[in-house]
């Protein structure tokens, strides 16, 4: 079946450093990848959305490019706020708009 | 703001009691979705509907568990007979349609079984 692996369970750093989240998947089908945000006691919300091969999409500073090849959607950012700081999911539509999710990520920035 | 609204945003139910949410998806989402988020963070599908009808489910949520989204109500769900592995936040999506489009979350039912 469809998985999202994301290696890094917690990441800390200082605020305007550059930031990477890695974000792995296996499917079958043809891959639609997302990354949601989901701050402390919020709903998650659709940070950025890409099925089109190594294409950059970008939203509010952050950016991933999907590589169908290494089968990868990393999140990027150049410079992370405190405001950043929040849990980060990788999604992989599985039919019928179902996610699947990583494990997440919790980006924590400090001053 | 999220325009999926769950209710209620905390429940505590004892074990085996009933314990039921409901949701209103955002207006004109004929999808909805049910997701499990445990303590660690994970996330677990339940089930899907279009419209009225089930999409998809696990087999947990066809054995304790029920949801349903009748025309003109909430959708809701329920689990039977609440056990202490079911504390977690439940978490109510929508969208437009079945197919690659985006899909929106409410903030979610945090159930504590105690």
């Amino acid at each position: 079946g469809d998985s999202v692996t994301q290696t890094e369970g917690l990441v800390t750093l200082t605020k305007g450093l550059p930031v990477m989240l890695n974000c792995t998947y296996q499917t079958t089908y043809s891959p639609f990848l997302f990354w949601y945000v989901q701050h402390l006691n919020e709903a998650p919300k659709l940070l950025l959305k890409s099925s089109t091969d190594n294409k950059r999409t970008e939203h509010q500073g952050f950016y991933a490019t999907l590589h169908k090849s290494s089968s990868s959607f990393h999140l990027q950012k150049s410079s992370v706020q405190l405001s950043d700081s929040a849990l980060y999911f990788c999604a992989l539509n599985s039919g019928y708009n179902k996610l699947t999710f990583g494990k997440g990520t919790v980006l924590l920035v400090s001053p | 703001n999220s325009k999926v609204i769950q209710t209620p945003r905390y429940l505590v139910k004892g074990q085996g009691q009933k314990a039921k949410m409901r949701c209103i998806p955002e207006k004109g989402h004929p999808v909805v979705f049910w997701y499990q988020q445990n303590k660690n963070n994970e996330f677990k599908f339940l089930i899907n509907f279009q419209n009225q009808e089930v999409l998809q489910q696990i087999d947990m949520t066809e054995k304790r568990f029920s949801a349903e989204c009748p025309s003109n109500s909430p959708c809701s769900l329920e689990i039977q007979s609440s056990e202490a592995g079911d504390s977690a936040l439940y978490l109510c999506a929508s969208s437009l349609s079945s197919i690659n489009t985006e899909v929106f979350f409410g903030k979610g039912t945090r159930l504590t079984v105690v």
